[in-house]
């Protein structure tokens, strides 16, 4: 079972590329969701998804971009990017929302650390 | 929005010794998740708690839904405990996830 798995797990960017960063789960979970980790700081949620096309925004969406194709995949686009978007990335699923009571895990991919110079 | 303080920072201790990490909120919440982050990065959910208490080997959480208030145990600790520990709650206004504390860095010396 490979759980969240995220690609890629380093990348380095300069100013105005694009790029993809991957996300799939073969849990079957409804919700999942992109952070993004600075240092000192808490995890800031940048999109989620509660199913195959649904998106919506989350705490710092500005400059990502997400679709949901499928149940498996929730990729995240980084559009022309800048400095300020240099993070460690992780993608999450649940099987249901993450403010339910009954929701016992979310599970993490291993994380994308990107650069952007 | 909900806001998450925990306590201590960062908490340096010896093996064997009882350890307690705290964690408050702003908003009355119905789940509360402890997170565990390796020092490799990788992210792994510990509890999620609604109410009372939860043990899990030698991790223990508790949760004062009236106070806010969530408080992480490790017994018998191991340098194998060492690793940033994680509170988060939902984010509230309207947005499903979760508002993430800034973590507890712990190390736990032989």
């Amino acid at each position: 079972n490979a759980g969240v798995t995220q690609t890629p797990k380093f990348r380095i960017l300069k100013i105005g590329q694009s790029m993809t960063l991957q996300c799939t789960q073969d849990m079957n979970h409804n919700y999942m969701y992109w952070y993004r980790q600075d240092p000192g700081m808490g995890l800031k949620l940048i999109y989620y998804s509660v199913g195959a096309g649904i998106t919506d925004k989350g705490e710092v969406p500005n400059g990502y971009n997400v679709s949901r194709s499928t149940t498996e995949d929730f990729p995240l686009r980084l559009e022309l990017a800048a400095p300020s978007q240099t993070s460690v990335y992780f993608c999450a699923s649940s099987y249901s929302t993450a403010r339910a009571a009954t929701n016992e895990k979310l599970f993490f991919g291993s994380g994308t650390q990107l650069s952007v110079l | 929005k909900n806001e998450v303080e925990q306590s201590p920072q960062n908490l340096t201790a010896q093996e064997g010794e009882f350890i307690t990490i705290n964690c408050s909120y702003s908003v009355g919440i119905s789940a509360l998740h402890w997170l565990q982050q390796h020092p490799g990065g990788g992210i792994v959910s510990l509890f999620m708690l609604s109410s009372g208490k939860k043990k899990h080997g030698r991790l223990i959480a508790t949760i004062n839904i009236q106070e806010k208030h969530s408080s992480l145990h490790i017994t018998a600790s191991h340098p194998r405990d060492s690793a940033v520990y994680i509170c988060a709650v939902p984010s509230g206004g309207g947005a499903d996830g979760l508002t993430f504390g800034k973590g507890t860095h712990l190390i736990i010396q032989p």
